[in-house]
This record gives structure tokens, sequence and C-alpha cells, in this order.
């Protein structure tokens, strides 16, 4: 059973316009968030967290935000550019000493594609 | 910058045969996982270590081993490979931020 959802596979967007990555999780012992990126014949590479004692983390373009009673991530891109075509996985985990400590629950990832 | 290195990008093997994946990471890290990337499911945890010589089962770990000797060097084995273990194989390394880890460029395994 997927614990952490992606639901939209694709996302397209102009460039300069906001990008809005969504990811929904089930599992409330989900203390840490993450976003990863990865290009085509690459690995994931690591872009943004956040803890779930914040609702907001912000790194530059990349703004993640954190809605527990929803149970509900976002990943907000802003300006978009073409270098930010990739999928994206948002991943969660449950803490160390908790079930599921040092695992990474990876949702199904978002292809985004910012068209110039 | 975290090195995390595989041993091959693309690999094809028979049915039956016992398939070697390799890992290296550079930056002394005590945790590394082995992940399978398939359509529509994301990345999945097989294996996971802590420390030499130590490994935890993750959420599909039938049919893999691994073994862990060094603590640069994370092996995943399949025993006998089949056909619906063709998959992309992740090996990730982190450090004291455990949650931040560092994936190799994966192996495209596909088996026949």
């Amino acid at each position: 059973d997927q614990q952490v959802k992606q639901n939209s596979p694709s996302l397209s967007v102009q460039e300069g316009r906001i990008s809005i990555l969504n990811c929904d999780y089930t599992n409330s012992m989900f203390d840490y968030f993450l976003w990863y990126k990865k290009y085509p014949a690459e690995g994931p590479t690591f872009l943004i967290s956040i803890s779930s004692i914040k609702d907001k983390n912000e790194d530059g373009r990349f703004t993640v935000f954190l809605n527990k009673s929803a149970k509900h991530l976002s990943l907000h891109i802003v300006p978009s550019q073409p270098g930010d075509s990739a999928v994206y996985f948002c991943a969660a985990s449950g803490g160390i000493g908790q079930t599921g400590a040092n695992n990474l629950f990876f949702g199904t990832g978002t292809r985004l594609t910012v068209i110039p | 910058d975290v090195k995390v290195t595989q041993s091959s990008r693309y690999l094809v093997k028979r049915t039956g045969e016992k398939v070697f994946l390799e890992c290296v990471q550079d930056m002394d890290h005590e945790n590394m996982f082995w992940y399978r990337q398939d359509p529509g499911l994301g990345l999945r945890l097989i294996y996971f270590s802590y420390d030499v010589k130590m490994k935890e089962k993750g959420d599909i770990p039938e049919g893999y081993s691994v073994s862990r000797e060094k603590k640069e060097r994370f092996s995943l084995i399949l025993e006998s490979a089949s056909t619906n273990q063709t998959s992309m194989y992740l090996c990730a390394s982190s450090g004291g931020r455990v949650y931040e880890q560092y994936f190799g460029p994966g192996t495209r395994l596909t088996v026949t």
C-alpha cells in the first residue's frame, strides 16, 4: 500500500511561471519530508526537506509547504526554468527510533516540463 | 561532493543466473541503501545497512540478499535472477543527516 502518493504523473508549466507539485501521505507517524529531483540517466538528488514541526521551508526558488492536518505537502518552484524539467519525487520518513527509522518512503514521481 | 558509484549502468542476465550489483561511496557514510525503481511504483527499499556487516530488510527483500564487508561498499545479490527482477536499481548512502540520501546513477538490469 502506497503511503506516499503523488497523484499527478506529469505537469507542464511555462517558463517564468510557478510550478506546484503535490504530495499526500497516509502515515501520521511521518515526521520528516523531502523532495528529490531526478534527471534521465542520473540518480535522484536531494532538493529540499521539511520537518513536521514546521509548515514552510524555503531555499531560493524552491519552497516546501506542509499541512499536517491534511497530510499534504507541496513543492513550489518560482520562477520555473527549463533546467527544472525533471521527475520530482516526494519522500517521507518516520524518524529515528520509530517504525521506519532510516527508511524513506517515496511517491511515484511527477514529471515536470518547463516550456521555454 | 559526495560520490556514489555503481558498477554497471546496464546489465543483461539470464533467468536463474546469480547477479551481483556493486555500490561504492566515497564520503565515509555509515548508511547505505538499495532501492528499485519501477514505473508507477516509485522507489522501493530492498535492503539497507547502517554499519559494516549490518543489514536490515526494507519493503521488498524477497529474492535479494546484501553484503557489506567494508564501509564504503554495499553489494546487492540476486541469488537466482527472475524476469520480475527486471528493473532500475539505485544505490544510496547517507551520513549524519540520515534522510538526505545521495544516490548513484542506477543500474538498469534486464533479466531474460
